[in-house]
């Protein structure tokens, strides 16, 4: 069945450091990668997403990839901030407009100061 | 601020109650969806409508139903509550441009 495999569950790191965050899908018709980032009681942030038809893409800090082939995809955070702190979630889908998200069980990301 | 908006914020009720959780999706999306935060299980799928018909359901319960109206708002009822129940219930909208966003949740708590 449809299934999302995130690793690690818990990452800490010190401020200024780099964080990756790996997923794993399972069905091979995923074409849409999004990453939601959520804050204690708040909603899920999208802050990046990816289409199968891209392999790297970079906003700022963030940047996300995709290997088709081994269907792995990472979130990866550069010059981490305080503010970054919050649990991460990766998550597969066949569209990117209308279909049902499948998510990872999430990332909790410390970062120190 | 996404655009998605969600009431009640916080719901406790008793085991056996019934109780409904309303979504507004943002202007101009025609799909909304349904998820299921709890501790141990994550962000889970429920269900989603596209344009007032239903497209597709998840691990949702039958004493769970949905239905989205013509003016787009959708509404989760949830039945016969059980303690296992109690969690944050998200929904969220899309349209063409891509993406899924998020409301602020309800926080449901069966006791």
């Amino acid at each position: 069945g449809e299934n999302v495999e995130q690793h690690p569950s818990t990452l800490s790191v010190q401020e200024g450091d780099s964080a990756v965050i790996k997923c794993t899908y399972s069905d091979s018709a995923s074409n849409y990668f999004p990453w939601y980032k959520q804050e204690l009681g708040k909603r899920p942030q999208l802050i990046i997403d990816i289409r199968s038809n891209v392999g790297e893409k970079k906003d700022q800090r963030i940047a996300v990839t995709l290997n088709k082939t081994a269907k792995h995809f990472s979130l990866h955070i550069t010059e981490t901030q305080p503010e970054d702190s919050a649990v991460y979630f990766c998550a597969a889908s066949k569209t990117y407009n209308t279909d049902k998200l499948i998510f990872g069980t999430g990332t909790r990301l410390q970062v120190f100061p | 601020d996404s655009g998605v908006t969600q009431t009640p914020k916080h719901l406790i009720t008793a085991t056996g109650q019934r109780v409904t959780l309303r979504c507004s999706p943002r202007s101009g999306d025609l799909s909304v969806y349904w998820y299921q935060q709890s501790l141990d299980q994550g962000l889970q799928f429920l269900i989603q409508y596209y344009n007032g018909e239903e497209r597709a359901k998840g691990n949702i319960l039958e004493r769970f139903s949905a239905q989205q109206f013509p003016d787009l708002h959708s509404e989760l009822n949830l039945s016969s509550l059980e303690l296992g129940d109690s969690a944050l219930y998200f929904c969220a909208s899309s349209v063409g441009s891509g993406g899924q966003f998020f409301g602020p949740g309800t926080r449901l708590t069966v006791l």
